[in-house]
């Protein structure tokens, strides 16, 4: 089975700017979350869909936003970038929403934002 | 909402030395994962504990509900070990929302 695939895998982008990320997850996986790891916060949960549904979200601002399609893939996107916004995102997925199933992520998209 | 501590933030230790990793969280949980990560940010689940211990290879994972206490060990260390080790809890306990994130013991394993 193909893991969970992320694209791109690298990023640059400068203050304004909008992005979006994507995510494929490991097929019959249907619950796909994202989180943000910086250096000074560590990993943070962004939001997590299931049946192309925004099931939880995390503390962060209305420019954080996503969605999930009928095959299960998700795109999150970022508008308006701030150089606090550089990160490496990661999504998960996983067979349910409910956060005590095992996770399994992709490699991730490192964003720098200038 | 649930507070994760971890403990050491960094490990050095000798290649073969027994390594105990440590996970405290404030709010009783329905399940507590481990992960791995590598440098280039790969991440990889360990473990998916609710109670009671887990063992894969050299890995042993135990959890404390009591507590609200998990351990993670690593026997046999070998410099492959070498990665950062997160323990995540569900933010509220109840496992119908995100994850909250310690923030990681850097292990290092030398030859």
């Amino acid at each position: 089975k193909a893991g969970v695939t992320q694209t791109p895998r690298y990023l640059i982008k400068t203050r304004g700017q909008q992005v979006t990320l994507s995510c494929s997850p490991i097929s019959g996986h249907r619950s796909v979350s994202w989180y943000q790891q910086t250096p000074g916060q560590g990993l943070q949960f962004l939001f997590e869909y299931f049946s192309e549904t925004q099931r939880n979200k995390g503390n962060f601002p209305g420019r954080f936003s996503g969605r999930q399609f009928s095959n299960s893939r998700s795109e999150m996107n970022v508008s308006t970038l701030e150089l606090g916004d550089s990160a490496l995102y990661l999504c998960a997925s996983s067979l349910a929403f409910r956060s005590q199933e095992t996770q399994y992520f992709g490699p991730g998209t490192r964003l720098l934002v200038l | 909402k649930n507070e994760v501590e971890q403990s050491p933030q960094n490990l050095t230790a000798q290649e073969g030395e027994f390594i105990t990793i440590n996970c405290s969280y404030s709010v009783g949980i329905s399940a507590l994962h481990w992960l791995q990560q590598h440098p280039g940010g790969g991440i990889v689940s360990l473990f998916m504990l609710s109670s009671g211990k887990k063992k894969h290879g050299r890995l042993i994972a135990t959890i404390n509900i009591q507590e609200k206490h998990s351990s993670l060990h690593i026997t046999a260390s070998h410099p492959r070990d070498s990665a950062v080790y997160i323990c995540a809890v569900p933010t509220s306990g109840g496992g119908a929302d995100g994850l909250t994130f310690g923030k990681g013991t850097h292990l290092i394993i030398q030859p």
